[in-house]
């Protein structure tokens, strides 16, 4: 199956400091991606859609200035979370559809556990 | 109208059984139901998907029997395995929305020796 990949998968920063998280398509060009938030025994919760080309589509209450997406290529999005602060600790992972936008099939990536000190 | 309610949020199973575990979904525009196996630390795997036009579709030891008229679709692991231990999500979305899912909150699963 196709392979999505996170990078890093684990990171420690400070209170305040930015992180960078990229999500790859490893073998799929993939003009939509998503990012979730998943808190310990908890669902994965849809942070926003990942949109090539042009802006990323939030879901309701997620802060579009403290966590940007952008969807440098048909490969890659990434996401940043701006000032952190130790309540954004948690399991951060994206997916992508295969074969395109319009796929139903979706591939995980890995998680990207992050701790804010 | 968007939620997709699953049951039990956790569920022991000795090692042969059959693992049972169902999801209930309200909106009826939904017509793509994906399973996801999600181990520790890990990102989900699909395990199995089913559409409303057809009521159940093996893989393996995973079935999904699909109600559409009760819209309930559940996951049947038979043989369980330890290895299968793993906390499971139901999904569902719909087309036209570029595959964006709707999770269940997810069961943990734990098959015992």
């Amino acid at each position: 199956g196709a392979v999505v990949s996170q990078h890093p998968s684990w990171v420690i920063c400070k209170s305040g400091t930015s992180v960078k998280i990229e999500c790859r398509s490893l073998d799929f060009q993939a003009t939509t991606m998503f990012w979730y938030r998943q808190f310990p025994k908890q669902s994965l919760m849809l942070m926003a859609t990942s949109n090539e080309g042009s802006k990323a589509t939030y879901e309701q209450g997620v802060e579009k200035d403290k966590f940007l997406i952008n969807h440098a290529s048909l490969t890659l999005s990434t996401l940043t979370v701006t000032s952190a602060h130790p309540e954004d600790s948690s399991f951060y992972i994206c997916s992508a559809p295969s074969g395109g936008g319009w796929s139903e099939t979706q591939y995980f990536g890995p998680g990207t556990r992050l701790l804010v000190l | 109208q968007q939620q997709v309610k699953q049951s039990p949020q956790s569920l022991i199973v000795q090692k042969g059984g059959i693992s049972i575990i169902n999801c209930a979904y309200e909106n009826t525009a939904f017509d793509y139901f994906p399973w996801y196996q999600q181990f520790p630390g890990k990102g989900p795997a699909l395990l199995i998907a089913i559409r409303p036009d057809v009521s159940e579709k093996k893989e393996g030891r995973f079935t999904i029997s699909f109600n559409k008229s009760a819209k309930q679709f559940s996951l049947h692991i038979m043989d369980s395995q330890p290895g299968d231990s793993a906390t499971y999500f139901c999904a569902a979305s719909m087309t036209g929305t570029a595959s964006k899912l709707t999770f269940g909150t997810g069961t943990r699963l734990q098959v015992t020796l």
